[in-house]
């Protein structure tokens, strides 16, 4: 079984603080997302990457940043944390091809106070 | 814009029921679809998907049937029980984008004893 595994399941930080979101699969997945979950608009992606050292900006990327140093991980980087932040991180993986299945860990609500 | 949405954030059915959970979408050039469970503190879980050349699919309990002239998408699970709780969330696969995966903003299914 496909298993991605987040730091922290809750983390609450302060305004102006730098955040470290780590996400690590186990399944030699080439891709790797992060999504912010907020109710009433789903899933927004906030950067993605298709290999090692790769990263490519998604629909929010603003405020955010990524690195992927190893295959197998993938951290996002809010470096200097602010109140509209608040929110459910989601990291994903999938193989490259096929139905793109997108496999999830179980997020990581963060609270900016 | 592209956008994939949902005609009703919120579904109630009695337990042995049939459900049928809707989404619209925009884009006429998507690939596929994926339609994803996510249960109360957990990440979503892919749940069946079809691709665009196919109008119907079944799995175990669950029909996906997509409607390409009207761009909509619905998930019928059949003899709905209280593990079916849980939110729903279409998802549009853009092969010609990078894979790029839209989703949809959810829908809530509560399932009465």
């Amino acid at each position: 079984d496909v298993k991605v595994t987040q730091s922290s399941r809750y983390l609450v930080k302060r305004t102006g603080e730098k955040v470290f979101l780590e996400c690590v699969q186990d399944m030699d997945h080439e891709n790797m997302f992060w999504y912010r979950q907020d109710p009433g608009l789903g899933l927004r992606l906030i950067y993605f990457s298709y290999d090692v050292k790769m990263k490519e900006k998604g629909d929010i990327p603003e405020g955010y940043s990524v690195s992927r140093e190893k295959k197998e991980r993938f951290s996002l980087i809010l470096e200097s944390a602010s109140t509209n932040q608040t929110s459910m991180y989601l990291c994903a993986s999938s193989l490259s091809g096929g139905s793109n299945e997108q496999f999830f860990g179980p997020g990581t609500r963060l609270t900016v106070l | 814009g592209e956008s994939v949405g949902l005609h009703l954030p919120t579904l109630s059915v009695q337990e042995g029921d049939n459900s049928i959970i809707n989404c619209a979408y925009s884009n006429s050039a998507s690939d596929y679809f994926i339609w994803y469970k996510q249960e109360s503190g957990k990440g979503p879980q892919f749940i069946i998907d079809i691709r665009s050349n196919m109008d119907k699919r079944q799995g175990q309990r669950v029909t996906v049937l997509l409607n390409k002239t009207v761009k909509h998408l619905s998930l019928q699970i059949a003899a709905t029980q209280p593990g079916d709780s849980a939110v729903y969330f279409c998802a549009e696969i853009l092969v010609n984008r990078g894979f790029k995966t839209i989703f949809g903003a959810g829908t809530r299914l509560f399932v009465k004893a």
